[in-house]
């Protein structure tokens, strides 16, 4: 069955320091990534998109994320974190643009002051 | 412009009562999809309305139903809750289709008692 996983439910970080969120597949192709950041009180906010040719995305917010085939994972990361960025990050996969999205159970971002 | 609006932003319920929800899309949105995240887990792909016709529907049982008004505006019924119900329901809103083109809602709290 498809699935999305993502192995970490809660990530502390110190502010400035670097992230990395990470994000596994199990489709029997490549799908279409998403990673969405949830906010305290704000809906979900597309951060980036993954459908085909260069592996390393960029996106909103200084984030970026690379596909990585041979492992199934879409890793977000971020080279320096702001408290602003403490949020539910959530990964996100579908067959194609148009069909249904499968969700990761999401990771928790703290940032330690 | 007006993002995606979703009332009531909580809602208590008992047992066996009937909840309602209500979502208003951004305005030239067409498409309206319900979502399910219950806590700890990512979100579940409830229902899917668009020019006013139920499009698809996610593995729900029939006490989920819901409706899209001529102005687009959408209602998510659950009948008979369950203690299991309780979640957040989020409402996304599309013109076209496209995963990359959803717009969220902030979401409404169900607490069912």
């Amino acid at each position: 069955a498809q699935s999305v996983t993502q192995p970490d439910i809660h990530i502390t970080v110190s502010e400035g320091a670097s992230l990395e969120l990470r994000c596994n597949y199990s489709y029997g192709a490549t799908p279409y990534l998403f990673w969405y950041v949830q906010s305290p009180g704000q809906g979900l906010q597309l951060l980036l998109k993954y459908f085909s040719g260069d592996t390393l995305v960029q996106g909103i917010k200084g984030f970026e994320a690379e596909f990585k085939r041979s492992q199934s994972s879409f890793n977000l990361r971020k080279p320096s974190v702001h408290w602003s960025d403490a949020a539910g990050y959530f990964c996100a996969a579908s067959m194609d643009s148009n069909y249904q999205l499968i969700w990761g159970a999401g990771t928790k971002l703290i940032i330690k002051p | 412009e007006a993002g995606v609006t979703q009332s009531p932003t909580h809602l208590i319920k008992t047992r066996g009562q009937q909840a309602t929800l209500r979502c208003s899309p951004i305005s030239g949105h067409t498409s309206v999809y319900w979502y399910q995240q219950a806590l700890g887990l990512g979100l579940q792909f409830l229902l899917w309305y668009d020019e006013g016709e139920e499009r698809n529907r996610g593995n729900f049982p029939p006490r989920f139903s819901g409706r899209q008004f001529p102005n687009y505006s959408s209602e998510l019924n659950v009948n008979a809750l369950e203690l299991e119900d309780s979640a957040l329901y989020l409402c996304a809103s599309s013109q076209g289709q496209g995963n990359e083109k959803l717009f969220f809602g902030s979401g409404t709290q169900l607490s069912v008692l």
